[in-house]
């Protein structure tokens, strides 16, 4: 089984940087994916990693540590818009991925 | 421009009364899949399809069934439906992906929010 962690809710001021924490267990590990869903839609796809390092793209970068079981986002230059959940999915075993409860990022100016 | 499409985007049904929500894409991937979200929760794997194969969780109810009639097109039938299947339910695709260093990035549709009255 697949096991994700994720903090529930992080509130962060326009213009700062936040950091998203994710630690899971798999058995098997075949990528982690971070994912952005407004509310009330569909998640949409932010980044991938399965090589251990910094992903950057634009405003926003992702980190894995396999040994540790570890991943972050990190969002810089915050924008009210990107108030959203951000949700963590790991592919195990299978190529399919099991994503967390996700984490509700509130941004106020 | 290729996408996920899901009708409709609010469903409401009555206990007991058989739904179904469908799911369409023009991405031409081989793998579909039905999610159930409730508020503030993790996206819950209910079935996938990879091509005509269909894959069901150990967990999904029978209560819930699914077809794939062709590559573009998905539904999931809700036989009888309960309270406790008020949710979203998400429709996602991906390519066929397999292999250590594959990629499987998933695309959803906008999401069919059902109420069971």
């Amino acid at each position: 089984g697949q096991n994700i962690d994720q903090p529930t809710e992080m509130t962060a001021t326009e213009g700062a940087i936040v950091q998203i924490n994710c630690t899971y267990q798999t058995s098997g590990f075949n990528g982690l994916f971070w994912y952005q869903q407004h509310a009330g839609e569909a998640p949409t796809f932010l980044s991938y990693n399965v090589l251990d390092g910094l992903e950057e793209k634009g405003r926003f970068s992702s980190f894995l540590s396999r040994s540790k079981g570890y991943s972050y986002l990190l969002l810089k230059e915050l924008q009210m818009k990107d108030s959203a959940s951000y949700l963590c999915a790991v592919s195990g075993g299978s190529y399919i991925p099991t994503f967390g409860r996700g984490t509700s990022l509130i941004v106020h100016p | 421009d290729a996408m996920v499409i899901q009708n409709p985007r609010y469903q409401v049904t009555q206990f007991g009364k058989p739904v179904t929500l469908s799911c369409s894409q023009t991405l031409n991937h081989n793998v579909m899949y039905w999610y159930q979200q409730k508020s503030s929760q993790a996206p819950k794997l209910l079935f996938h399809y990879y091509d005509k194969d269909f894959n069901n969780e150990a967990d999904t109810p029978d209560n819930f069934q699914s077809r794939r009639p062709n590559t573009s097109f998905c539904f999931l039938d809700i036989r009888s439906p309960g309270l406790g299947d008020a949710a979203m339910y998400l429709c996602a695709t991906s390519t066929d992906a397999t292999g250590t260093l594959a990629k499987n990035i998933q695309y959803f549709g906008a999401g069919t929010r059902l109420s069971v009255l």
